[in-house]
């Protein structure tokens, strides 16, 4: 069975840094391109960031960019974003997902992390 | 960045009744487009892609169409279970967008 388990959510304030970790089982890890998806309180959903399997290309979206990093180590099966100089806007629960054929597709999701920024 | 308006907002239908939830795209995104389903307080998952395949597990009350930048999600027979939101995204092109959503609720 396929599993993503976030971890590493909370309250930080304006300006800090959060670190949050996707633990993948399930599948071949190494095998799949991955994504960050986010969505605020009582909000759509948002795609953060994307990397490929080999983690040599990244993607992310403009409002994110130079302050978040996503990143993956394929031996430990875990994926990685970690975000600097938060800012209240990014107060949402951040998803892990996989990337079903490496095209856009997010075929798993794992239930969330929250993240609050937050004075 | 494309686009995506999704109509309606909200839906109410009955049980057993056939509902249609519609997304726009900005420009043409080749049938790059796919659903998913978010239940109250859980996590989204994978309905649809590719505009009208079905992914591994999900009822074939389900179904998608269309193509260029007009596209549809239609439920056949609604179930007690379908209560949801649905959300369509297109994944043509970075940055991958999400339409804002329709909520389905039982009348």
């Amino acid at each position: 069975e396929v599993q993503l388990v976030e971890s590493g959510g909370g309250l930080v304030q304006p300006g800090r840094s959060l670190k949050l970790s996707c633990a993948a089982s399930g599948f071949t890890f190494s095998n799949y391109y991955m994504a960050w998806v986010r969505q605020a309180p009582t909000k759509g959903l948002e795609w953060v960031a994307s990397i490929t399997n080999s983690g040599g290309s990244t993607y992310y979206r403009d409002s994110v960019k130079g302050r978040f990093t996503i990143s993956r180590d394929n031996a430990k099966s875990t994926l990685y974003l970690q975000m600097d100089s938060l800012r209240s806007e990014d107060t949402a629960t951040y998803y892990c997902t996989r990337d079903m054929g490496a095209r856009g597709v997010m075929d798993a999701w794992g239930q969330g992390a929250s993240v609050t920024v937050s004075s | 960045d494309i686009q995506m308006t999704q109509s309606p907002a909200s839906l109410s239908a009955s049980l057993g009744e056939t509902v249609t939830i519609e997304c726009r795209a900005s420009e043409d995104i080749y049938n790059g487009l796919a659903w998913y389903q978010q239940k109250p307080g859980k996590s989204p998952q994978l309905l649809i892609y590719n505009a009208n395949s079905l992914h591994t597990g999900v009822p074939s009350r389900f179904s998608g169409s269309g193509s260029g930048t007009q596209y549809s999600l239609k439920i056949n027979s609604l179930q007690s279970e379908d209560v949801a939101s649905y959300f369509c995204q297109q994944y043509y092109d970075y940055p991958y967008t999400f339409g804002a959503g329709t909520k389905l609720e039982l009348k």
